[in-house]
């Protein structure tokens, strides 16, 4: 079970937009910033936002990230069938001196 | 362009060693810590270790203290995770990546090279 905690699985239609959120506590999301991995079926995985909101380039807009407080969520508009994939957030927890994922959300586009 | 490949997977039984090795190229390697993630079939990333950019300092996740080392050589751009006393659960796909921003924020990654354990 993963300290960071994700839903399993999200989905909706094409050109809808999904929201996938990652719940933690102060010692991580609550006090560090957050990244978030697509990874597609049998590829490594891809950032995709990092500390918290920003995009790296190459990373479309369609893609947001925001946190509060020990949450974050991962926004993504105008889904296409290339979106279905599996989403990871990650930080560091400074009390476990750890890095963490969260369980991963498998994202279907219908 | 930045790559980071890695190498040295394959089979080993149950309580053996093996050593994984990432050659990176692209960017001025010794300026970035670098990470271990694996992911075993079927499931999610699980972190593995850090290392930062000389060497000295090191973090490892609890089930892999003691049993795994991470290194790297700047002369060589390359980072290893040196395996032993192996179990049927550290099956997995390890990932090398560079650590690119705060937080752990894991800018690029390698691959993959495949690990089993077999008993």
């Amino acid at each position: 079970q993963s300290v960071l905690t994700q839903p399993p699985s999200v989905s909706a239609a094409p050109g809808q937009k999904v929201t996938i959120s990652c719940s933690g506590s102060s010692s991580n999301i609550g006090n560090n910033d957050v990244s978030w991995y697509q990874q597609l079926p049998g590829t490594a995985p891809k950032l995709l936002i990092y500390e918290s909101s920003e995009r790296p380039s190459g990373i479309p807009d369609r893609f947001s990230g925001s946190k509060s407080g020990t949450s974050a969520t991962l926004g993504i508009t105008g889904l296409q069938t290339g979106d279905e994939a599996d989403y990871y957030c990650g930080t560091w927890d400074s009390s476990l001196t750890t890095v963490l994922f969260g369980g991963g959300t498998k994202l279907t586009v219908l | 362009e930045v790559h980071l490949v890695e190498s040295g997977g394959g089979s080993v039984q149950r309580g053996g060693s093996l050593s994984l090795s990432c050659a990176a190229s692209g960017f001025p390697f010794s300026n970035f810590w670098m990470t271990w993630v694996r992911q075993a079939p079927g499931r999610g990333l699980e972190w593995v270790a850090n290392i930062n950019q000389d060497g000295s300092g090191k973090y490892y996740a609890d089930s892999m203290k003691g049993r795994f080392t991470i290194s790297r050589d700047n002369a060589k751009n390359s980072v290893y995770l040196h395996m032993s006393s192996l179990r049927a659960e550290d099956t997995a796909v390890y990932y090398c990546a560079r650590i690119g921003y705060k937080s752990c924020g894991l800018d690029y990654w390698g691959q993959g090279t495949l690990v089993t354990v077999s008993s």
